[in-house]
């Protein structure tokens, strides 16, 4: 199957500073990826669609200020966490589909703020 | 937008039982229901899914049933082993890039 990265894979950061998420398809394009946040326990809520070359578009409650998303190629999408707070602490997981809806994950980003 | 309900939250089940998983969803549109295996810390793994044209399908010990007149589905583990202890997510979708909406997930434990 198709291969997802996703770098970092963890990540510590102080309160109020930005976190940066990149999420590559190693061996395929994805015009589209998807965001997921997951705190403990939960399931996979997703935050965003991710479109190559146009602007995201953000789940009811997300707010796009503060995750910043960009998808300048095929192959990369990044989601910047700005001014980070305790609460923004979470495991986020990127994922590329197929256009038949197969969905390929990264890895996931475990984010610690402090 | 699509609603996706799972049950039941927790199982557990004997090594060498069966273990099942339902799901129900709102959408009529979907077409595509796919089934991940999560283990603590990593990404979800697409264990088996079933497709609208399909009532069911099966893969060795997991199998899936879909009902879309009910807008439900199943997976079903046999003979289970403590490997399958996980968290098993179900998932719709309605096709093209469209975004997936997952159940909120079952923790199954196999008891050895």
């Amino acid at each position: 199957g198709a291969v997802v990265s996703q770098h970092p894979s963890r990540v510590i950061c102080k309160s109020g500073t930005s976190v940066k998420i990149e999420c590559r398809s190693l061996d395929f394009q994805a015009t589209t990826m998807f965001w997921y946040r997951q705190f403990p326990k939960q399931s996979l809520m997703l935050m965003a669609t991710s479109n190559e070359g146009s602007k995201a578009t953000y789940e009811q409650g997300v707010e796009k200020d503060k995750f910043l998303i960009n998808h300048a190629s095929l192959t990369l999408s990044t989601l910047t966490v700005t001014s980070a707070h305790p609460e923004d602490s979470s495991f986020y997981i990127c994922s590329a589909p197929t256009e038949g809806g197969e969905q390929f994950f990264g890895p996931g980003t475990r984010l610690t703020v402090l | 937008g699509e609603n996706v309900e799972q049950h039941p939250s927790t199982l557990s089940v004997q090594e060498g039982d069966s273990a099942v998983i339902k799901c129900t969803y709102s959408d009529s549109a979907s077409n595509y229901f796919p089934w991940y295996k999560q283990e603590l810390g990593k990404r979800p793994q697409l264990i088996i899914d079933i497709r609208s044209n399909v009532g069911e399908k099966k893969d060795q010990r997991i199998a899936v049933t879909l009902n879309k007149t009910a807008k439900h589905f199943s997976l079903h583990i046999t003979e289970t082993q403590p490997e399958d202890s996980a968290v098993y997510f179900c998932a719709t979708h309605s096709g093209g890039y469209q975004k997936v909406t997952f159940g909120i997930g079952t923790k199954l434990q196999v008891i050895p």
